[in-house]
């Protein structure tokens, strides 16, 4: 059972460049989250979604866009990569009626 | 807004010591609390969980007990082993609310 996947593990960016962090759950999971986590910080959800067709801004959403086409996927974007977006960028999902989270492996992000 | 704060790190210990981390939270309602554990290089896992007053969470010899009346969550473990060495994250859910509000982490470091 794979869980939660993310692709890809690391990427280096130039400022101005665009790219899309995949996430991917097997679980067929309705909610589906992704986290950017700065170091010596906590998470701060980016966006949600809590079913196919339907996504939600979080607390840190600017710069970025989600789409969620199929329950499994869930891809964020970022269109135009700003040095202020170097993080570790984890991607999560949650069955209804259930408390846990379940992560993903993270993708590092730097961007110069 | 809600909020949850944990104490600093890193708290470094030798093996079979005793371990407290602190957490303390701030909500408007009735949430549900969380400890989550990020082993080097992996995503987050739910560690334990209490969803109302007095419940005590336990798993891998860790607990946590929910008080409500010193809003806080703290995690405790009799004997650490290397193998515990992590950073441990305090969380909180809100009744009916699909997020989770994480605490800055706290780095553990066990040494035999």
């Amino acid at each position: 059972n794979a869980g939660v996947t993310q692709t890809p593990k690391f990427r280096i960016l130039k400022i101005g460049q665009s790219m899309t962090l995949q996430c991917t759950q097997d679980m067929n999971h309705n909610y589906m989250y992704w986290y950017r986590q700065d170091p010596g910080m906590g998470l701060k959800l980016i966006y949600y979604s809590v079913g196919a067709g339907i996504t939600d801004k979080g607390e840190v959403p600017n710069g970025y866009n989600v789409s969620r086409s199929t329950t499994e996927d869930f891809p964020l974007r970022l269109e135009l990569a700003a040095p202020s977006q170097t993080s570790v960028y984890f991607c999560a999902s949650r069955g209804t009626g259930e408390y846990e989270q379940y992560f993903g492996p993270g993708t590092r992000l730097t961007v110069t | 807004g809600d909020s949850v704060t944990q104490m600093e790190g890193p708290v470094t210990l030798s093996e079979e010591a005793f371990l407290t981390i602190n957490c303390t939270y701030t909500a408007t309602g009735y949430p549900s609390l969380f400890w989550y554990v990020q082993y080097p290089g992996e995503g987050l896992q739910l560690l334990l969980k209490a969803t109302k007053a007095d419940d005590k969470g336990s798993n891998k010899g860790f607990e946590a007990t929910y008080r409500k009346e010193t809003t806080s969550f703290h995690l405790e473990k009799g004997s650490v082993q290397v193998s515990d060495s992590a950073v441990y994250f305090c969380a909180l859910s809100e009744s009916g609310n699909n997020k989770l509000i994480f605490g800055a982490g706290t780095r553990l470091a066990v040494h035999p």
